[in-house]
């Protein structure tokens, strides 16, 4: 079983601070997503990384895929309280034909005006 | 678009009966996926379809049972609820089998 490890769990900052928040395994996955999840809502898709050292932006959100593919990170740069909510990665695993997602269980970022 | 949708968006069963769990989606997506998601345990994988006609189980399918008869279409039923399958329910599409798409959610309480 791939599994994908986030931290931190919990994250409380100021308006402003910047923040980054990580994805862990010791697989490989062929890609990664990341999803943003507010209360009461589904989660939705961020981005995906697919080569190893890749770096996507997307705002103030940075995401980066580690050069083995097997972990990720997403830096948030001046953080706005917008940016509150449960944030999720998950991998496709590198077998071919399971469609499968291994999810992580996120990490619930509170950020204080 | 509607994107992907669920209904009822709350329900509240007894113990030993049964529902269905409604999903559509209007963006011909193949890919349709059925998680739970319970705290202190992420999205956990039910059932998922790669095109009409195809189901196969994920990761937790135990009481849960799916049919694909249309693209739009991909139902869950709960045939005998149990309070262990009190949970917040999501459908999801996807193009191309792992980006998401996910709708609103089913909050289910069985007592």
């Amino acid at each position: 079983t791939q599994l994908l490890e986030q931290s931190p769990q919990f994250l409380s900052i100021q308006e402003g601070e910047n923040l980054t928040v990580y994805c862990n395994s010791s697989s490989v996955f062929s890609s990664l997503q990341w999803y943003r999840q507010e209360p009461g809502e589904g989660p939705v898709l961020l981005v995906t990384v697919v080569t190893g050292g890749e770096v996507k932006k997307l705002k103030r959100l940075t995401f980066q895929f580690g050069d083995a593919r097997k972990d990720s990170s997403l830096h948030i740069t001046a953080a706005q309280p917008g940016d509150t909510g449960l944030y999720l990665c998950a991998g496709e695993s590198s077998g071919a034909g399971s469609y499968q997602l291994t999810f992580g269980k996120g990490t619930k970022l509170s950020v204080i005006p | 678009n509607a994107g992907v949708t669920q209904t009822p968006k709350f329900q509240v069963l007894k113990t030993g009966q049964s529902m269905t769990l409604q999903c559509a989606q209007d963006m011909n997506h193949e890919y349709m996926s059925w998680y739970r998601q319970d705290p202190g345990m992420g999205l956990r994988l039910i059932h998922y379809s790669v095109g009409a006609g195809i189901t196969d189980q994920g990761e937790v399918p135990n009481g849960y049972n799916v049919s694909r008869s249309t693209t739009e279409d991909f139902p869950l039923r709960l045939l005998s609820a149990a309070p262990s399958q009190t949970s917040v329910y999501f459908c999801a599409s996807s193009v191309t089998g792992y980006e998401q798409y996910f709708g609103p959610g089913t909050r289910l309480t069985v007592t």
